[in-house]
């Protein structure tokens, strides 16, 4: 069936650092992909989206691109902000599906 | 004008109790969602509704209950409340129907957290 797998946590990083969460996906048709954010004793927010191959979806100087050959999605940010300290969730739906798949999440700490 | 909002933010209660969790969202979405957050925060379907219907019920106990009274408003009560049941329940929407290929987001609620005593 279809999956999303992401990159365990937590992950640790000063200000500044380079930021990678892996993503991939396992999928029988041609989904979106999404980035949500989660940031403490709130819900989950869309962070960025991507709808099919080779598109790039970008916010608040997060990046990722949909890739179909590697069925990959990570996110990236060339630099990261305390601020950014919060969970990042991985996801899929198909186009007219109820059923949005979502990774584990990855617990991003960024120490000032 | 808060999207998607829950009540209520915290519960706390003893096991064997009946309690509801009520949800709303003012965005005019066709769809709405259950989902169970655990302490590691991975996240768990449990019920969707489109426009009132129930269309998905992942492998939840019987002794959770959805209702949704029209299409604003989607609830959860639960049933003799065991020590299992603690978590964050989130309630989300989103739009379905109309979009064409544009497949919408979710938007979620700022969840509920239940605590069996």
């Amino acid at each position: 069936g279809d999956s999303v797998t992401q990159m365990e946590g937590p992950v640790t990083l000063s200000e500044e650092a380079f930021l990678t969460i892996n993503c991939t996906y396992t999928a029988t048709g041609y989904p979106s992909l999404f980035w949500y954010v989660q940031y403490p004793g709130e819900g989950l927010q869309l962070l960025l989206k991507a709808t099919k191959a080779d598109d790039k979806g970008s916010n608040k100087g997060f990046e990722a691109t949909y890739r179909k050959e590697t069925t990959s999605f990570h996110l990236e940010k060339g630099s990261v902000q305390v601020s950014d300290s919060a969970v990042y969730f991985c996801a899929l739906l198909y186009t007219g599906g109820f059923k949005t798949i979502f990774g584990a999440g990855t617990r991003l700490f960024v120490k000032a | 004008d808060t999207a998607v909002s829950q009540t209520p933010k915290y519960l706390v209660t003893q096991m064997g109790n009946d309690k509801s969790i009520k949800c709303e969202q003012n965005l005019g979405h066709d769809t709405m969602y259950w989902y169970k957050q655990d302490s590691k925060k991975f996240l768990k379907i449990m019920f969707s509704y489109n426009n009132k219907e129930l269309i998905i019920n992942e492998t939840v106990p019987n002794r959770f209950s959805p209702k949704s009274p029209d299409k604003a408003h989607l609830n959860l009560h639960i049933n003799s409340l065991e020590l299992g049941d603690s978590a964050v329940y989130f309630c989300a929407s989103s739009q379905v129907s109309g979009t064409g290929n544009s497949n919408q987001p979710q938007h979620f609620g700022d969840g509920t957290r239940l605590s069996i005593l």
